[in-house]
Parts: structure tokens; C-alpha cells; sequence
């Protein structure tokens, strides 16, 4: 079964700042997706980025951009020019290419914004 | 095109009773998922349906099923609830497998 772990349960920043949320996943596949989801205190679950584990380069969406590293089965999350809106619980998350739609997620990090 | 929208948002319910919760996909999605989500187990997977056809189911008791109609609307329904229920209950859809999944608001379920 295919386990995510994020051991950083809390983190905080100072605004405009970078910061960095870790996670490592456990799976025998080779062909998988790998999420980060963004979940505000509004609890309405966001997807904030996405990638392919077929694709060597990182994905990026605007200040977000991820850190993946198939050999190590780490898929870290790096937050540039931190703004206070970007507080929230971020999860990681792994889904099997094989065509079922279950996401497995990690315990979450709870990300503060100082300003 | 509106987003996914789950009913009622807040429920309380007693030991014992049963209770039904709803999802309505994005339209045009065919997959909805559900997810539960506790402070100590974290977010879980329930079960998927696809074309009205549970297509993949999490690790929960019997007293958890679903169903999906022809319209893509789902629900899940909880039998014979538990304190160890409470808990906020997602719902996400997708267009199919390949696609991500767009999550609703969620239904805060508490169990006195």
C-alpha cells in the first residue's frame, strides 16, 4: 500500500518570504501522480499543483514550484513571495495511475504567514 | 460553471441513527470520490464512483455506501452511526481517471 508522509506538521514564514513544505511518499510503482492541495480555513480543498511521475522537469504554477525526486521519493513544495492569503493546511498527496481516482494523503502542514 | 456543492454543509445526528449526505459534481464530471476527515486519521478515502458504478472503495465498515445516479449526483449514506463518525466528509469530483480531482465545501457530520 502506498503511504505519504509529511513530518513538518507546522511552519510559519515571514511574508514575502520563501518556504519550503516536505514530503515523501512509499509506493512499488513506477507510473503515479503526485499532488499538493491547499486547504484554508474556509475548508474548501484546492489543488495547487500537479505532477506526472513520467515528467522529469518540476512542475511550476506561478510562485509555486515543486522539488520531485523519483529516486528518493520526496515531493517537496517551495512557496515563493509568501502572501498572507497563502495560510492554510497543505497536504500532499499520491494517486496510482492505473486509473482509479483515490488519493492518498499525507497528515498535512499547517502553514502560518507572519506579516 | 459551478463548482461542486455538497448537502447540507452542517448535520447532527445521535448514536444509532442513519444519516444521507449528497454531492453534486461539476458538470460534466463522471467520477465523485469521497473522503473523510478526522484530526487523528487525517484525510481518508472512502470510495470512488464512476458512471454509477463503485469503481474502488477505502477501508471502512459496511455501515458506509454510496451510489451514484445517472446525472452524476452521489450520496453516501452512514447506518447505525458512531461517535467515531463525526467528521467533516468530502466529496470530489473529476472529468475521468486521468483528470484531477475539484473538491466541495464538505459536510460537517457530528455524532452525539
Amino acid at each position: 500500500a502506498q503511504t505519504v508522509t509529511q513530518s513538518q506538521p507546522e511552519m510559519s514564514v515571514q511574508e514575502a518570504e520563501t518556504v519550503t513544505l516536505s514530503c515523501t511518499y512509499d509506493t512499488s510503482e513506477s507510473d503515479y501522480y503526485l499532488f499538493w492541495y491547499k486547504q484554508p480555513p474556509s475548508r474548501q480543498m484546492i489543488l495547487v499543483i500537479r505532477q506526472e511521475a513520467y515528467k522529469q522537469q518540476n512542475a511550476t504554477e506561478n510562485r509555486f514550484s515543486v522539488n520531485f525526486q523519483k529516486a528518493a521519493k520526496s515531493f517537496s513544495l517551495k512557496i515563493s513571495d509568501s502572501q498572507l492569503g497563502d495560510a492554510a493546511m497543505y497536504f500532499c498527496a499520491y494517486r496510482s495511475a492505473k486509473g482509479a481516482q483515490k488519493l492518498v494523503f499525507g497528515q498535512g502542514t499547517r502553514l502560518t504567514i507572519n506579516p | 460553471k459551478a463548482g461542486v456543492t455538497q448537502t447540507p454543509r452542517y448535520l447532527i445526528k445521535t448514536r444509532g441513527q442513519q444519516v444521507t449526505l449528497s454531492c453534486s459534481p461539476i458538470s460534466g464530471h463522471r467520477s465523485v470520490s469521497w473522503y473523510q476527515q478526522t484530526p487523528g486519521q487525517g484525510l481518508q478515502f472512502l470510495f470512488e464512483y464512476f458512471s454509477e458504478t463503485q469503481r474502488n472503495k477505502g477501508n471502512f465498515p459496511g455501515r458506509f455506501s454510496g451510489r451514484q445516479f445517472s446525472n452524476s449526483r452521489s450520496e453516501m449514506n452512514v447506518s447505525t452511526l458512531e461517535l467515531g463518525d463525526s467528521a467533516l466528509y468530502l466529496c470530489a469530483s473529476s472529468l475521468n481517471s486521468d483528470n484531477e480531482q475539484f473538491f466541495g465545501p464538505g459536510t460537517r457530520l457530528t455524532v452525539l
